[in-house]
Order: C-alpha cells, then structure tokens, then sequence
C-alpha cells in the first residue's frame, strides 16, 4: 500500500530536549515535505527536498532541522525544543515538483513541547 | 513573498444547503490544488487546476480558477455531513503556500 508514515505520532517533551520525528515513504518519490499546521494558520511550510541530499529552507525553518539521506526517508530534528514549536507536523511527499503533483500526506505528529 | 489567503474561516451549514470557500493569491500561481482535511485526519489531495479561467467537477465540487490565476474558488452544492472538513488551497512550485483553510460544519 503506497504510504507515508510518520513516528511517533504523539510526543510530548520538555524545553531543550533534543528529538527527531521520522517520515517515511514508499512510493519512490523525490520530493519530500515538512509542515507544521496551528490553529488558523493553515499548513506552513517548515523545509522541503527536492532529491537526496537537497533541502531547502521553507516560511519557517527556525528552529528545525532536517536530512535526505536517502530517498525515501526525510526525518525533521528539533535540537532544542521550545514551547511554540507545540504543533501538528505533517510529513509529506509527490512526484517530481510539489506544486504540479498531488502531495501524500503522513497522519501526523502532534508533539507537546513543555 | 508569496501569499495565499482563503475566506472565510468558518462556514456553519444546514444539510442541503451550499457551500463556497474563496482563496486568493499575492502573485500569479502557475497552478493551484485544493486539498480536505477531516477532522483529526491529514489533508488528502483533491484536484489541481492550471489553465486560466478553468472549471472541473466532482460530482457535487466545483472548483474554479481565476482568468489571471490569482484566485480560485470551491463550491459545494447541496451539502452532506460527509463534506465536514477543513478545505485548503496550496499553490507555489516547490515552496507550498497554503491558505488557513475553511472549516465546514454541517447540521443535519
């Protein structure tokens, strides 16, 4: 079944403490996507990478890290969580260039920072 | 930079009745996709729109894409409370802007 998954799917830590959240997908595609989405905000745009060992910065990548080892994983570090990092992640992928490809989306990480 | 912004927030309907969500952009998109969210779920793909001045349905959607691609709209007729959800439009190439979304609520 053509997915992505994303782990944990729940999270809550404390200020500072280092973690990282997985995305996974098995469906080949280059493209990969990180989001973050709150409360009348909509879904904004965290990094995204357009092949292995390309990233590039989204609307707001501060505080955010993020790898493309490999094709079909694209993990999203937080080295020093802060309470307005508390939001629901969304890790997502597509074919080729985002905006002219559906984008698949993971069911989300709702990660609590304290 | 680029900005896309979706109106209005919250739309409160009674079952039957029609439903419409606006989005709007800062600059010409070179196309624009739509995407529902339900509630506790993640955004799922609905359609994307290229050509200027483009309309496509889906059974009851219709959506609609501005002459000078700026602007998009969503229409709903004769809603169900299966529509429920938060309904985005996204444009950009590989830097996605979405709007905020409008959340729909449907009374029975």
């Amino acid at each position: 079944e053509a997915q992505v998954t994303q782990n944990p799917r729940y999270l809550i830590t404390v200020t500072g403490k280092k973690l990282t959240v997985t995305c996974s997908q098995n469906m080949n595609h280059e493209y990969m996507s990180w989001y973050r989405q709150d409360p009348g905000l909509g879904l904004r745009q965290i990094y995204y990478s357009m092949n292995v060992e390309v990233t590039d910065k989204g609307d707001v990548p501060e505080g955010y890290k993020v790898s493309r080892k490999e094709k079909r994983n694209f993990p999203l570090i937080l080295e020093s969580p802060s309470p307005n990092q508390t939001s629901l992640y969304f890790c997502a992928s597509t074919r080729g260039l985002a905006g002219r490809n559906e984008q698949f989306f993971g069911p989300g990480t709702r990660l609590t920072v304290l | 930079g680029q900005q896309v912004m979706q109106i209005p927030q919250y739309q409160h309907v009674q079952e039957g009745e029609d439903f419409t969500t606006y989005c709007n952009s800062s600059t010409t998109l070179s196309n624009i996709q739509w995407y529902k969210q339900r509630p506790g779920g993640h955004p799922v793909f609905l359609i994307q729109l290229v050509k200027s001045g483009e309309v496509k349905k889906q059974k009851r959607l219709t959506f609609q894409f501005g002459e000078a691609k700026k602007n998009s709209s969503l229409h709903i007729t004769a809603t169900q409370t299966t529509d429920v959800g938060t309904y985005f439009c996204a444009g950009g190439n590989n830097d996605m802007r979405f709007g905020a979304g409008t959340r729909l609520t449907v009374k029975p």
